[in-house]
C-alpha cells in the first residue's frame, strides 16, 4: 500500500501557467510537508501542516500556495510558473510535529520551459 | 529499525570557538544524510547533503564528515558567531528518496554568547 501518494509524478508546462500538484498519505499522520530539491539536492523545507493549519511558511514566493483539504491531504498551487521553479518537489508526512520520522512521497519533478 | 541520536543536547559557547556536534545512527544502510538548521518558530534550513559514498561536505565555515561504517557523522563549526545559534538537526535517509524515509535526530541546540 503506498503511504505518500503524488500527483502527477512529472509536469512539463510552460512559463506563466498555473498547476497543481497533489498529495495524500494514508498513515494517518498529523503533520505534512512540502519540501523543494535543488540541483544540489538538498531538500528545502517550504510548507508544513499539522491537522490541517499552517505551522511554517518559508521564505517561499507567494506564488505558492498549499491547502490542505483534510488532515490526508496537502496540495500545492502555483501561480504564473518561471523557470527557476523546475525542481523536483517532495510531500512528506509525520506522525506529529516534532516527531522524527517522515515519510516521503515519490517526488514530482516540475520542468517550466 | 533506524535511529538518529544526537550528542550533545545542548551546547553554550564564547563567540569563536571551533565545535563538533555528533549525530549517530544504528543502520549503516543510509543513501544519504543532511544537516539542517532550525531557528526558533521556523522551519528547516539544509546546511550540508552527504552522499553515502562520501567522506565529508564543506560549505563555508561549516564541515561535516560521514563515517558510514561506524554510524556517525559531525557537524564541524568554525569560529562561531552569535548568529549561529539555532538547533541542528541530522536526518538519515534509508533509501533513494522514492523508498520515502528519512530518520531525523532529536538536534542540538547551540547558543554563541557574544
Amino acid at each position: 500500500d503506498t503511504a505518500v501518494s503524488q500527483t502527477p509524478k512529472y509536469l512539463v508546462t510552460q512559463m506563466g501557467n498555473d498547476k497543481s500538484i497533489k498529495c495524500e498519505q494514508n498513515l494517518g499522520h498529523d503533520t505534512m510537508y512540502w519540501y523543494k530539491q535543488d540541483s544540489k539536492k538538498f531538500l528545502k523545507i517550504m510548507f508544513s501542516y499539522n491537522n490541517k493549519e499552517l505551522i511554517i511558511n518559508e521564505t517561499v514566493p507567494n506564488r505558492f500556495s498549499p491547502k490542505s483539504p483534510d488532515k490526508a491531504h496537502l496540495n500545492l498551487h502555483i501561480n504564473s510558473l518561471e523557470l527557476g521553479d523546475s525542481a523536483v518537489y517532495f510531500c512528506a508526512s509525520s506522525p506529529r510535529m516534532g516527531a522524527n520520522e517522515q515519510y516521503f512521497g515519490p517526488g514530482t519533478r516540475l520542468t517550466v520551459t | 529499525k533506524q535511529e538518529v541520536t544526537q550528542i550533545p543536547a545542548a551546547l553554550s559557547v564564547p563567540e569563536g570557538e571551533n565545535l563538533v556536534l555528533n549525530c549517530s545512527f544504528t543502520d549503516s544502510a543510509i543513501y544519504n544524510l543532511q544537516w539542517f538548521r532550525q531557528d526558533p518558530g521556523k522551519g528547516l534550513t539544509s546546511l550540508l547533503l552527504i552522499q553515502s559514498s562520501q567522506r565529508e561536505q564543506t560549505s563555508g565555515r561549516l564541515n561535516a564528515s560521514l563515517d558510514k561504517s561506524s554510524g556517525r557523522s559531525t557537524l564541524y563549526i568554525a569560529a562561531s558567531q552569535p548568529g549561529d545559534s539555532a538547533t541542528y538537526l541530522c536526518a538519515v535517509r534509508r533509501g533513494a528518496l522514492s523508498a520515502g524515509k528519512s530518520t531525523f535526530g532529536d538536534g542540538t541546540t547551540l547558543t554563541v554568547k557574544p
